[in-house]
């Protein structure tokens, strides 16, 4: 079964707006991992934050982990039209990846 | 620096069919993996080889499903006889090591569908 459940499932927000899509897991993890995937290809690792982690800043984006609550964030700030793909967030435990299901995100120029 | 290469993109075959995908891991990476993303679903793993040895396969089903990375390099991923369930994404990645916050490189997937 998939490790996390994401939220929402979609998001379509105008660009410059910010977008925030959150993450959930069942299982105890390692790190937690941010991939982004444009329509038709692979994906691309964007964030890792550790589970002693409790907030990670690169460039436009935020990642935020509360393994008390099995859950994570990531903000994308002033969004452009060029963010618009799939976001999922992975749990690592050992060293498999665990996949949620994703949130669609659009931008809108 | 060439990333993760896979053919063919695109496959239809008929169900019952065999077919097989191939993936080049990008060059020095020791920790290959194959997944399969169903439509509107996270990517699942389904094998993990550490150079030409099988780390984990414990979600590959093996009754239709097989993968082989003999020279520690290429890698293939068979399916046969192909299921109309089978009809997702196989996407194969690399990483340097199999460490916990090792970086997955991924290859832009063949896309099956089964008809």
């Amino acid at each position: 079964s998939q490790q996390g459940e994401e939220d929402p499932q979609a998001l379509s927000i105008q660009e410059g707006e910010n977008a925030t899509m959150n993450c959930s897991y069942k299982t105890s993890i390692n790190n937690l991992q941010w991939y982004r995937q444009n329509s038709g290809r692979g994906l691309v690792h964007l964030i890792l934050i550790r589970s002693n982690e409790r907030e990670k800043h690169s460039g436009r984006l935020r990642v935020t982990l509360d393994t008390s609550k099995k859950s994570s964030s990531l903000l994308i700030t002033a969004s452009r039209a060029a963010d618009t793909a799939s976001y999922f967030c992975a749990g690592t435990s050992g060293s498999r990846l665990t996949f949620g299901e994703g949130t669609q995100l659009t931008v809108n120029p | 620096e060439a990333g993760v290469a896979q053919s063919p993109r695109y496959k239809i075959i008929e169900k019952r069919q065999s077919v097989a995908f191939w993936c080049n891991p990008i060059s020095g990476h020791a920790t290959l993996y194959w997944y399969q993303q169903i439509l509107g679903q996270g990517p699942k793993l389904l094998i993990q080889f550490q150079n030409n040895g099988v780390v984990d396969d414990s979600q590959l089903p093996k009754d239709r499903f097989s993968a082989e990375r003999l020279k520690g390099v290429d890698s293939t991923l068979k399916i046969q006889p192909a299921k109309l369930e089978d009809s997702a994404v196989y996407l194969c990645a690399s990483s340097y090591n199999s460490g916990t916050e090792e970086t997955q490189y991924f290859g832009p997937g063949t896309r099956l569908l089964v008809l």
